[in-house]
C-alpha cells in the first residue's frame, strides 16, 4: 500500500524558516517524482514544487521561487521541502504528492500545516 | 489567479449527471492530453479522479468519466449519489516553464 506521511509543519513568525518531510512507502520511491501541493484555509490547490525521480529536475511555482528548496534523500524514501523567508500568505497546509503520469498526482499525504503568524 | 477557470459551484439531484467544466486561459488545456481531476471531501486529502483527460485509475467508479474540446475540459458524474458531495479541481499542464497548474475548484452540491 502506497503511503506519504508528511511532518514538520508548525507555528513559525513571517521571516523564519521551516522544513518539511516526507517519508514515503509501499512504492519504488527512487523511480517517481515527488511534489509539494498546498492549500491555504478555504482556498484551492497551489502546486508549489515538483523534483524529478533523480532529482536532475526541479520546479517551483513563482511566489515561492528564491525562497524554497525541494530535495530528496533516495535511500530514506524521503522528499523535503526547506522553506525559508516565510509570508504570512504561506499559511496553508502542505501535501506531499506522488507523481503518477503526466502531470497528474496519483497518491496524496494527509498533509502538515504551516502557519506563519507574528 | 488560476490559469483554469472552473464553475464555483455546480448541483444535482440524485441519479442526475453533471458536468464540471475547467478552461484554460492560455495554452495547457487542448494543447496537451494531461488534464486531470481531483475529488476533495472534507478535511481529506485530494483524491485522483481522471488523469490524461478520460483515464479512470483503478478502483474509480465509471460513473466518473472525462472529455476535452478546444481549451475546455469537463468532468462529468453521471448516476449522482450523495457521496459525490465534495470539492473537485482541475489540473493541467500550462506549458512552457510551467508545471502543473489547479484550477479554482468546483463545490458540488447534491440536493
Amino acid at each position: 500500500e502506497v503511503q506519504l506521511v508528511e511532518s514538520g509543519g508548525g507555528l513559525v513568525k513571517p521571516g523564519g524558516s521551516l522544513r518539511l518531510s516526507c517519508g514515503a512507502s509501499g512504492f519504488n520511491f527512487r523511480t517517481f517524482s515527488m511534489n509539494w501541493v498546498r492549500q491555504a484555509p478555504g482556498k484551492g490547490l497551489e502546486w508549489v514544487s515538483s523534483l524529478s525521480a533523480v532529482g536532475n529536475y526541479m520546479y517551483y511555482a513563482d511566489s515561492v521561487k528564491g525562497r524554497f528548496t525541494i530535495s530528496r534523500d533516495n535511500a530514506k524514501n524521503s522528499v523535503y521541502l526547506q522553506m525559508n523567508s516565510l509570508r504570512a500568505e504561506d499559511t496553508a497546509l502542505y501535501y506531499c504528492a506522488r507523481l503518477g503520469g503526466n502531470y497528474d498526482l496519483d497518491y496524496w499525504g494527509q498533509g502538515t500545516l504551516v502557519t506563519v503568524s507574528s | 489567479q488560476s490559469a483554469l477557470t472552473q464553475p464555483r459551484s455546480v448541483s444535482g439531484s440524485p441519479g442526475q449527471s453533471v458536468t464540471i467544466s475547467c478552461t484554460g486561459t492560455s495554452s495547457g488545456v487542448g494543447d496537451y492530453d494531461y488534464v486531470s481531476w481531483y475529488q476533495q471531501n472534507p478535511g481529506k486529502a485530494p483524491k485522483l479522479l481522471i488523469y490524461d483527460v478520460n483515464k479512470r485509475p483503478s478502483g474509480v467508479p465509471d460513473r466518473f468519466s472525462g472529455s476535452e474540446s478546444g481549451n475546455t475540459a469537463s468532468l462529468i458524474i453521471s448516476g449522482l449519489q450523495a457521496e459525490d458531495e465534495a470539492d473537485y479541481y482541475c489540473c493541467s499542464y500550462a506549458g512552457g516553464n510551467s508545471f502543473g497548474v489547479f484550477g479554482g475548484g468546483t463545490k458540488l452540491t447534491v440536493l
